[in-house]
This record gives C-alpha cells, structure tokens and sequence, in this order.
C-alpha cells in the first residue's frame, strides 16, 4: 500500500517561505497515471486544495494561491514538495499530501499531515 | 467560508441510521464525481465514498453514498462509537479547476 509522509520545519517566521516535502513509499512516483497534490487545514477548520503535479512536471494550482506557491517533483528521490512564499499567520495550518488518479478527483492516500505555525 | 454545504453536526444513537448532506452548485456537485471523507481527531481523512457511490476496499458497507442534482448524501447505518469522526464532502469545481470541500460534518454517536 503507499505511503506518504511529509516532512519540513515547523515553524516559519513572517514574510519567509514555507518548504515542505512529501515522500512517497512502496510504489514509484512516476508508475500509473497518479496526481500529487497539497492540502491544508487551519485548526477546526475544512480542507483547502494548494494544487497538484504529476510525473512529468505538469501543475495546477489553487488560484488564489497561484502567486506565491510552487510545487515539484523529484522522481529520482520519489518525492514531491511545496513551496509557499511571504507566509503570514494566515497560512498557520495542518499540511498534508495526498494522491489521486489522473482523471479522478478523489483522494485515495493521504500523508499523516505537519503542522507550520507562522509566526516570530 | 466552504464551496460545498454541510451541517455542521448531526448525533444519533448506537445502532441507528444517520444522514449526512452536501450542497453545491452545477459547476462541482451538478457535473462531477462527488467523494466523502473521514476524519478522525487528530488523524488525516479517509476516503469513505468515490464517483458518487462507490466503497474503496476495506470501507464497511454501512457506509453509503448518493448524489441528485447539485446534492449528495452520505449514510451511514448500524452507528457505532467508532463512527465519530468529522466527514467532509468533496468534488472538482469547473471554475476553480481544482477539488471543493464541505466545511464538514461532526458526527457524535450518542
């Protein structure tokens, strides 16, 4: 079965980037036709979608979001990863990665999530 | 504030059957697969329902899934303490070109 983890620091201050890096494992990142993608979620709050890669590099992103995220995707190190710039307290969330098949739009691995608190 | 509409609680007792209802539009729930999720405290979401109905392997078939028009519904039958969790309805929206949640559903068995 895969498995997903994330991984990165915990806490990001003001203005800085958030980096994070999700690793995939018992199945090849490039096998099948698979999406990867980014969701966050503020305590007691719903799920929201940051965006998603495949193994060729193709993306979609959040609009919203669009300016200050970039995701990618290292198939030699079976990983994918987010960054997200100028943070603020805003984006104080759970992140997690999850994958889906291509052409369907739901999300049938998840990563166990990481909490990044923004602040000073 | 969530693109898709859910009740922010429901409750019922052990044994008995419980609803759950989502709410969309014609650009998400109106013309795409609708998938529920759930979640336990603490935990990431579980897939529960895909494509409107269908049950991943190793989902309980007390779990149910429907959809009509810009609406879907999830059952769920025989409760059972084990069931409390937050559920989230989800599906792609056309505009965003992206997946759409619920704001999510806190279900506590009494």
């Amino acid at each position: 079965q895969v498995q997903l983890q994330e991984s990165g620091p915990g806490l990001v201050k003001p203005s800085q980037t958030l980096s994070l890096t999700c690793t995939v494992s018992h199945d090849s990142i490039s096998s099948g036709s698979y999406y990867w993608s980014w969701f966050r979620q503020p305590a007691g709050k719903g799920l929201e979608w940051i965006g998603r890669i495949n193994a060729s590099g193709n993306t979609n992103y959040r609009p919203s979001l669009k300016s200050r995220v970039t995701i990618s995707v290292d198939t030699s190190k079976n990983q994918f990863s987010l960054r997200l710039s100028s943070v603020t307290a805003a984006d104080t969330a759970v992140y997690y990665c999850a994958s889906s098949v291509a052409g369907t739009s739901s999300f049938d691995y998840w990563g166990q999530g990481t909490l990044v608190t923004v602040s000073s | 504030q969530s693109v898709l509409t859910q009740p922010p609680s429901v409750s019922e007792a052990p044994r008995q059957r419980v609803t759950i209802s989502c709410s969309g539009s014609s650009s998400n729930i109106g013309d795409n697969a609708v998938s529920w999720y759930q979640q336990l405290p603490g935990k990431a979401p579980k897939l529960l329902i895909y494509y409107d109905d269908v049950l991943p392997s190793g989902v309980s078939d007390r779990f149910s899934g429907s959809k009509s028009g810009t609406s879907a519904s999830l059952a769920i039958s025989g409760l059972q303490s084990e069931d409390e969790a937050v559920y989230f309805c989800s599906a792609w929206d056309d505009r965003l070109n992206g997946p759409v949640f619920g704001g999510g559903t806190k279900l506590t068995v009494l």
